[in-house]
């Protein structure tokens, strides 16, 4: 079964960087997925999709502050010299043949 | 630049319909696939249905399954969730998401900024 699982929480301070991770379930390595940033009271922000060899393509306007990487079944949103406006929740995202999936989100505190 | 806005939310009562829409710009609409995804209060994110560019295949999440259905009008550059017998789980902000492709591979590459539907009575 597909699924996608995240932390619940993390934390990083001002400047600093900080690298959130979204699993895919077992037999499901070899997906896709997407991340996502909702910061509070706004809708989702596509940030970019992220392919299992670790390339990426982010959304416009993502700053280069924003990375992807890959390792095995394991996608990584690496967020570089952190910012107020990075304090939010984070989804990761796949899909399957007429099946799409988040992950629970991940929210992230600048401190 | 492109725009997705939802309409059609509010309340309504346990049993009844409701039909939200979802009007796009700045892109070729009838060339991308839509979603539609929702997001319970203090909840995350739940993907709801999907619909390809033709409208040739349409998927819905287990929980809405025979109770919603997803339409699209490529010519009003518009797309429709028709909710029926509505549930107290139902509600929850409505958005509407783009495909990068005419399928729904590829996740979602733009958002609305949702709708939102009550139901209680």
């Amino acid at each position: 079964q597909l699924v996608l699982t995240q932390s619940p929480s993390a934390s990083a301070s001002l400047g600093a960087s900080v690298k959130l991770t979204c699993t895919l379930s077992s037999g499901h390595s070899s997906y896709a997925i997407a991340w996502h940033q909702q910061q509070p009271e706004k809708g989702p922000r596509y940030l970019m999709t992220l392919n299992s060899d670790g390339s990426h393509s982010k959304g416009d306007g993502i700053p280069d502050r924003f990375s992807g990487s890959s390792s095995g079944a394991e996608r990584y949103l690496t967020i570089s010299s952190l910012q107020s406006e990075d304090e939010a929740d984070y989804y990761c995202q796949t899909w399957g043949t007429g099946i799409v999936l988040f992950g629970g989100g991940t929210k992230l505190t600048v401190l | 630049e492109v725009q997705l806005v939802e309409s059609g939310g509010g309340l309504e009562q346990p049993g009844r319909s409701l039909r939200l829409s979802c009007a796009a710009s700045g892109f070729t609409f009838d060339d991308y696939a839509m979603h539609w995804v929702r997001q319970a209060p203090g909840k995350g994110l739940e993907w709801v249905s999907s619909i390809t560019w033709n409208s040739g295949s349409i998927d819905y999440a287990d929980s809405v399954k025979g109770r919603f259905t997803i339409s699209r009008d490529n010519a009003k550059k518009s797309l429709y969730l028709q909710m029926k017998s509505l549930r107290a789980e139902d509600t929850a902000l409505y958005y509407c998401a783009k495909s990068p492709y005419y399928d729904s591979s590829g996740g979602f590459d733009s958002w609305g900024q949702g709708t939102l539907v009550t139901v209680s009575s």
